[in-house]
């Protein structure tokens, strides 16, 4: 079946450093969808991604989707404490009908201030 | 977007007993799903809920241990039976939503239900 690998497992940075998380399917995607979760609460919505090759931007986070849509990263600009969570990648296989999603295992990310 | 509420929001349950969590939606929607994050874990679909038929179950999910219902199209429960500790997780019902454009759909997801089995 397919599967989702998401690096790095942790992450821990100094407010104002950089950070990236990747994601990478065994499996060709349709879309891949990038969500939040803070500690102690439900994952939440960022952005998909559909074309291959996009890229995105919200404020400090850009998103992009691989050429071959089997890879995706996000990346944070000057993180914030507010950026603490766990950040997960979620991949909707190609092919088929159903709205099933594959979720990577998730990047903690904690920030120092 | 959804407004999804899940009740209870938390509990602890005692070994072999079994809890029914509820789920309802501020909109009808088509797909609905339950998924369980084990602490610290990524997240794990456990069924596909459908409205006037039986759950379509993910591999190492069975309807015995887990019955859904889905009644109509705003509202979805399941039930966790014979718990054991290995069950202390997080539940989340979620729905997918089209995007506009029908550029696919995003999954939206309740708040949790945080169980805890002693």
């Amino acid at each position: 079946g397919q599967q989702v690998m998401q690096i790095p497992q942790y992450q821990h940075v100094q407010e104002g450093e950089d950070f990236t998380t990747y994601c990478n399917s065994s499996t060709t995607l349709s879309n891949i969808q990038w969500y939040k979760q803070r500690p102690g609460g439900h994952p939440v919505f960022l952005i998909q991604l559909v074309k291959s090759g996009e890229v995105k931007k919200q404020k400090r986070l850009t998103f992009q989707f691989g050429e071959a849509k089997k890879n995706s990263s996000l990346h944070i600009t000057a993180t914030q404490t507010t950026d603490v969570g766990t950040y997960f990648c979620a991949g909707r296989g190609s092919g088929g009908s159903n709205y099933k999603l594959t979720f990577g295992k998730g990047t903690l990310l904690t920030v120092n201030p | 977007s959804a407004v999804i509420s899940q009740k209870p929001s938390r509990d602890i349950c005692q070994r072999g007993t079994s809890l029914t969590i509820q789920c309802q939606v501020d909109s009808q929607v088509t797909m609905m799903f339950w998924y369980r994050q084990q602490p610290g874990q990524s997240l794990t679909l456990i069924a596909t809920a459908n409205q006037g038929s039986e759950a379509t179950y993910e591999s190492g999910f069975v309807i015995d241990k887990f019955p859904i219902s889905r009644p109509n199209l705003t509202f979805s429960t399941l039930t966790v039976s014979n718990m054991s500790p290995e069950d202390s997780s997080i539940y989340l019902c979620s729905v997918a939503i089209l995007r506009p454009g029908g550029s696919g759909n995003t999954i939206y997801f309740g708040e949790g239900s945080w169980l805890t089995v002693v």
